[in-house]
C-alpha cells in the first residue's frame, strides 16, 4: 500500500513566520502535490512536481513556494506565512505522468495567528 | 475549464438504506473519475477510479458507474451503516495529470 506521511498533523504559526510543511512518500512515485482544502471552495491545487528539482504552479501558488531536494519527499513552504493561509494543506503522490490514480496523506491542519 | 459539481451539500438517510451520491462535470475529455471519503478532520481515502474507458467498478458494497459522454458519475453504497457517515469526494483527472474537485457530500447515516 502507498504511504503519503505529512510531518504535522496541526501547526500554529504567527504572523509572518517562514513555515515549512513535509510530505514524504514511500513508493517511488515520480509525482507529487500540494493542495489546501477550505470550507466552501473544496480541494485547490498549490503546486505540483513531476520529478526532483521539477516544479510547476498549480491553480493558487501565490504565497508559496515549493523543494523536491529528493525524489521521495515535497515540502510546501510559506514565505511569510499569513492569516489567510490558514487551512488544511494536504499532500498526494502518483506513480508517474500518465493518468494515476493520486493517493493522499492525513493533512496538517495549519493555524496561522 | 473543468468543472465539477456534487449535489447535494449534505443528506442524511436512516440505516439500511441505500444511499446514492452524484456528480456531474463539464468537460468529458478525462482520464478518468475517483471517488473518495473523507472523514472528519483527516485526509482522503480513495475509494473507487474508473477508468475514462470503463462505465463502472465496484468494491463491496460500492458501486460506480460513469457516464463520460452526459457528464454524470454515481456512487451506490448499498444497505448503508452509520460508519459510512463521512464527506464524499468525486474527482476528475483531466489535461496534465490534473484532479478537478467537487465540494462533496456530507452524508449521515442514522442509526
Amino acid at each position: 500500500d502507498v504511504k503519503v506521511t505529512q510531518s504535522s498533523r496541526y501547526l500554529v504559526k504567527r504572523t509572518g513566520e517562514k513555515v515549512f510543511l513535509e510530505c514524504v512518500q514511500d513508493m517511488d512515485h515520480e509525482n507529487m502535490f500540494w493542495y489546501r482544502q477550505d470550507p466552501g471552495l473544496g480541494l485547490r491545487l498549490i503546486y505540483f512536481s513531476y520529478d526532483v528539482k521539477m516544479k510547476e504552479k498549480g491553480d493558487i501558488p501565490e504565497g508559496y513556494s515549493v523543494s523536491r531536494e529528493k525524489k521521495e519527499r515535497f515540502s510546501l513552504i510559506l514565505e511569510s506565512a499569513s492569516t489567510n493561509q490558514t487551512s488544511m494543506y494536504l499532500c498526494a503522490s502518483s506513480l508517474h505522468r500518465g493518468p494515476q490514480p493520486q493517493h493522499f496523506g492525513d493533512g496538517t491542519r495549519l493555524s496561522i495567528l | 475549464k473543468q468543472e465539477v459539481t456534487q449535489i447535494p451539500a449534505a443528506l442524511s438517510v436512516p440505516e439500511g438504506e441505500n444511499l446514492v451520491l452524484n456528480c456531474s462535470f463539464t468537460d468529458s475529455a478525462i482520464y478518468n473519475l475517483q471517488w473518495f471519503r473523507q472523514d472528519p478532520g483527516k485526509g482522503l481515502t480513495s475509494l473507487l477510479l474508473i477508468q475514462s474507458s470503463q462505465r463502472e467498478q465496484t468494491s463491496g458494497r460500492l458501486n460506480a458507474s460513469l457516464d463520460k459522454s452526459s457528464g454524470r458519475s454515481t456512487l451506490y453504497i448499498a444497505a448503508s451503516q452509520p460508519g459510512d457517515s463521512a464527506t464524499y469526494l468525486c474527482a476528475v483527472q483531466y489535461g496534465n495529470n490534473r484532479l478537478a474537485f467537487g465540494k462533496g457530500n456530507q452524508v449521515v447515516v442514522i442509526p
